[in-house]
């Protein structure tokens, strides 16, 4: 079985400023991994997700991540948040064969200050 | 563009009355949808995996006979929330698996609140 750990429900940070939102997974067999993003009472947005190949993944709106397997993580980076980038992120896995069933983790809550 | 579209966005229903979420892919086929529900302020919880043209996996706690799931084409699956109680209020958001892609997408939700 999978598991999803998002360390931290909440993360403010001061606009412009750079900012990474943790994730941990555990899973006995491969993973896929996937960050979206939620704007209030909406749908989920992916941002990008890790298959295979580089563990540098680069998704949407200027967010990269990148898969450790040896730490069993995936954090979520940015260079520098805008007030736009506030919003709920979720961390997900997939188990083997992407069959789409996805876990989630807790979500972080992304607040941008001015 | 999306491309998995819910309706309604927004319901509101009496409790002990049915309601049906539709929940379908725009541009692809998809022979596996999934349902999720989420509290607010909390993450999604998956409810069931539906399955063309076969009865859905419904994840453990999740009562196959109060979450009727539907999906009789390629691009359309419908929850319904029978004989609903002001409990079942809730976010519900589907999912579909687009193979050529090789991408899960999420449709808008679907808020039910039950009065």
């Amino acid at each position: 079985a999978q598991s999803v750990t998002q360390l931290d429900s909440q993360v403010p940070v001061f606009e412009e400023a750079p900012v990474e939102l943790r994730c941990n997974y555990s899973s006995s067999v491969s993973v896929y991994l996937f960050w979206y993003v939620q704007y209030p009472n909406q749908g989920l947005q992916l941002l990008l997700k890790y298959l295979s190949g580089s563990t540098l993944v680069k998704g949407i709106n200027g967010f990269e991540a990148e898969f450790n397997k040896s730490q069993t993580s995936f954090h979520l980076r940015k260079p520098s948040v805008h007030i736009s980038d506030t919003a709920e992120y979720f961390c997900a896995v997939s188990g083997s064969g992407n069959t789409g069933k996805l876990i989630f983790g807790q979500g972080t809550t992304l607040q941008v200050k001015p | 563009g999306a491309v998995v579209s819910q309706h309604p966005s927004w319901v509101i229903c009496k409790s002990g009355t049915s309601v049906k979420i539709e929940c379908r892919s725009l541009d692809f086929q998809a022979t596996t949808m999934f349902w999720y529900r989420q509290f607010p302020k909390q993450s999604l919880m998956l409810m069931a995996t539906s399955n063309e043209g076969s009865k859905a996996t419904y994840e453990q706690g999740v009562e196959k006979d109060k979450f009727l799931i539907n999906h009789a084409s390629l691009t359309l699956s419908t929850l319904t929330v029978t004989s609903a109680h002001p409990e079942d209020s809730s976010f519900y958001i589907c999912s579909a698996r687009d193979l050529e892609r090789n991408t899960i997408y999420f449709g808008e939700g679907s808020w039910l609140t039950v009065v």
